[in-house]
């Protein structure tokens, strides 16, 4: 079955706590991003990747890190979380950027 | 910076009834705008994209336009269903690779 895979679904951790969110998909997608969905703000591209070893900030990247080693892998990194990252977490990805987006589940992570 | 907005916020509305929701941007460089559903506790659907040399896309009861020149999109729901219930956002791509998401319209249709 066609997807996007991200695990873990929830995750709670303490400040400081180094944590990788990782990011999966099975359809030989180019572009793949990170987003943050908060009550009020909705949702805001945190970083995209146009394809392997090429990766671009979004709107709100502070934070946060990312790699594209593989084509199929996005992973988001949070080397220093803080509660204001306290959010749901949405990867996606498409064909290339002109093509539909497809998400997977989300991660809430709570910073505490 | 590009701003992206959906109104209303929320709408509620009885099974059978055909309905609109909005999108507006303010920057006229578009190059492609998507619909998505969200229910509750899940992920995006994509239900339409629009290329900006579109103006409709149609996909079963959905039909989404595109109208560059106002800035505006809409997303035609004919005959809702209890089912349609969910967010639904839309989201504006213009020259650059960045998305910027609308927040949402979050529709009740009532049996």
């Amino acid at each position: 079955e066609a997807q996007v895979t991200q695990n873990p679904r929830y995750l709670i951790t303490v400040t400081g706590k180094k944590l990788t969110v990782t990011c999966s998909q099975n359809m030989n997608h180019e572009y793949m991003s990170w987003y943050r969905q908060d009550p009020g703000l909705g949702l805001r591209q945190i970083y995209y990747s146009m394809n392997v070893e090429v990766t671009d900030k979004g709107d709100v990247p502070e934070g946060y890190k990312v790699s594209r080693k593989e084509k199929r892998n996005f992973p988001l990194i949070l080397e220093s979380p803080s509660p204001n990252q306290t959010s749901l977490y949405f990867c996606a990805s498409s064909l290339y950027r002109t093509r539909p987006l497809h998400f997977g589940n989300g991660t809430r992570l709570t910073v505490t | 910076k590009q701003e992206v907005t959906q109104i209303p916020a929320a709408l509620s509305v009885p099974e059978g009834e055909n309905l609109v929701l909005n999108c507006s941007f303010t920057d006229s460089a578009i190059y492609n705008l998507q619909w998505f559903r969200q229910d509750p506790g899940k992920g995006l659907t994509s239900l339409l994209l629009i290329q900006s040399s579109q103006r409709e896309q149609t996909s079963g009861r959905l039909n989404a336009s595109l109208d560059k020149s106002s800035g505006r999109s809409t997303l035609y729901i004919a005959a809702s269903q209890p089912g349609d219930s969910a967010t639904y956002l839309c989201a504006f791509q213009g020259g650059s690779e960045k998305l910027v998401f609308g927040k949402g319209t979050k529709l009740t249709v009532n049996p």
